[in-house]
């Protein structure tokens, strides 16, 4: 079955903190990985897309990674801001194009001041 | 450029009622998705259109969900009659058709269905 399992469920952390989620992925065929937020009341955004050859890829204080050998990626957060509250969201793509993705749950994230 | 924009925000309407939602997609963007995430489960797949064709329509869950996309422009989903587990938030999301590379999607702010 094609799952996706991320990690933790919840997470509070201070404002300026890091943080790290994770997630696993037993989706096969692999052909890319994604990262989405999404706030309350609005619809996923993307943040960053990996290919199964990307090992990382930033945007901004966002840097994700990926290892396609043990099917696991991970989405770090650096100096968290309060604005940074949000689920956020581990897709994956089985091909390039334009495919369904399949979702995880999420990781619920609340940055406090 | 307008994003994927969802009407209406939310619905509240009573089991064995219709309820048609829609989705403008994005100008120009021949694949209009529609995703489900009931309470406590993650986004789920429904349909993917490509232009005004039913490309994929394996997640849909019963012969009470019609979708269409008439022109290829905006589309609807109907569910007709609704059910209890109907309830949740439909999301539409669009993309451009690549022939190679990653295709990115664009969500819109979805529909929330409460079936009472």
């Amino acid at each position: 079955k094609n799952q996706v399992e991320q990690s933790p469920q919840s997470l509070i952390i201070l404002e300026g903190k890091n943080c790290t989620l994770q997630c696993n992925y037993t989706v096969s065929p692999f052909s890319n990985l994604r990262w989405y937020k999404q706030d309350t009341g609005r619809g996923p955004v993307s943040l960053t897309i990996m290919t199964f050859s990307e090992n990382t890829k930033s945007n901004g204080r966002y840097t994700a990674t990926l290892d396609a050998d043990t099917k696991q990626s991970s989405l770090h957060i650096t100096a968290s801001q309060l604005s940074d509250s949000a689920s956020y969201i581990c897709v994956v793509s089985r091909n390039s194009g334009n495919t369904p993705l399949v979702f995880g749950k999420g990781t619920r994230l609340s940055v406090i001041a | 450029e307008a994003g994927v924009t969802q009407f209406p925000s939310h619905s509240v309407i009573e089991k064995g009622q219709t309820v048609t939602l829609r989705c403008d997609p994005i100008s120009g963007h021949d694949n209009l998705y529609w995703y489900r995430r009931v309470m406590g489960k993650e986004i789920k797949f429904l349909l993917h259109f490509v232009k005004e064709s039913k490309q994929d329509e394996s997640g849909m869950p019963n012969n009470r969900f019609l979708a269409e996309r008439t022109g290829g422009t905006y589309s609807t989903l109907k569910v007709q009659p609704a059910e209890l587990e109907d309830s949740g938030v439909y999301f539409c999301a669009s993309s451009n058709t690549y022939l190679a590379g990653v295709s990115e999607q664009y969500f819109g702010p979805g529909t929330r269905l409460t079936v009472t």
